[in-house]
C-alpha cells in the first residue's frame, strides 16, 4: 500500500522555539494531506487540511498563525509549530490521500511525530 | 454532523478470551466509509479494515471479525482468542465520500484501550 513518512519521529525543544515536522508521500502524489493532533490518552483531532498549491483549511479553534502549514509540492507537507509552549506537546500525525483512492475515502497515515516542549 | 462513539474506554481480558469493541456512528450521508485502526504503544496507526456504507456483509480476517449493522448504525469489532500482542488502543473512524476540502478526512472515536493479560 501507499506509504506516508513523517520526520522527525521525536523532537524536544525549548519553549519559544519553532519546530518543523515533515510529512512525505513516498510512492504517490498527494494533492491533499491532513494534520491531526493527539494529546495523551485522547483521540485524534483534525487540525487542518493541506491542499497542494493553496492555503490550508484550519479547523475551528486551531490557530493558523501558530501552526503554519505549507504544501508546496505533491509529495511534501510541513507543519511548523511556532513559538512552541509546553501545552503544544502532543503527538502530531499526518495523513495523505492518494488521488486514486479518493472515492474510497482511504487515508494513509504517517508514523507520527511526538513533540515535547520544555 | 458526523460523530463516532466508542463507549468502552478500557477493556481488560485474559489471553484467549474473545472481546468485542463497540462503535456507533452518526452521519447524514448515505455514502460513507467506516474504519478500524489499531494504535500500539509506539503510536503509529495500523489500518485494520475499511467498509463502505453499501456493503453490510460481515467480514472475518483471521481472529478479527467485524459486524456492520446499518439499522443500528454500529460497526463492532471482535477479536477471537485474544493475545497479548492485541493490547493497544483501537479507534473506529468515519469518513464521508467526496472530493476536495475537508471531505474525506476521518472522524475518530475516542478509542478503546484493550489490555490482554497473559
Amino acid at each position: 500500500g501507499a506509504v506516508v513518512s513523517q520526520h522527525p519521529s521525536w523532537v524536544i525543544c525549548k519553549s519559544g522555539t519553532s519546530v518543523k515536522i515533515e510529512c512525505r508521500s513516498l510512492d504517490f502524489q498527494a494533492t491533499t494531506m491532513f494534520w491531526y493532533r493527539q494529546f495523551p490518552k485522547q483521540s485524534l483531532m483534525l487540525m487542518a487540511t493541506s491542499n497542494e498549491g493553496s492555503k490550508a483549511t484550519y479547523e475551528q479553534g486551531v490557530e493558523k498563525d501558530k501552526f503554519l502549514i505549507n504544501h508546496a509540492s505533491l509529495t511534501l507537507s510541513t507543519l511548523t509549530v511556532t513559538s512552541a509552549h509546553p501545552e503544544d506537546s502532543s503527538f502530531y500525525i499526518c495523513s495523505a490521500r492518494d488521488p486514486t483512492s479518493v472515492a474510497t475515502g482511504e487515508l494513509f497515515f504517517g508514523e507520527g511525530s511526538r513533540l515535547t516542549v520544555l | 454532523a458526523q460523530k463516532v462513539t466508542q463507549a468502552q474506554t478500557e477493556i481488560s481480558v485474559v489471553e484467549k478470551e474473545d472481546v468485542t469493541l463497540d462503535c456507533v456512528y452518526e452521519t447524514r450521508d448515505t455514502t460513507y466509509y467506516l474504519f478500524w485502526y489499531k494504535q500500539p504503544p509506539s503510536g503509529e496507526l495500523v489500518f485494520l479494515i475499511r467498509r463502505n456504507s453499501f456493503d453490510e456483509q460481515n467480514e472475518i480476517s483471521g481472529r478479527y471479525s467485524w459486524n456492520f449493522q446499518k439499522s443500528t448504525s454500529s460497526f463492532n469489532f471482535t477479536i477471537t482468542a485474544s493475545q497479548v500482542v492485541d493490547s493497544a488502543v483501537y479507534f473506529c473512524a468515519l469518513s464521508e465520500a467526496g472530493y476536495g476540502g475537508s471531505q474525506g478526512n476521518l472522524i475518530f472515536g475516542k478509542g478503546t484501550k484493550l489490555s490482554v493479560k497473559p
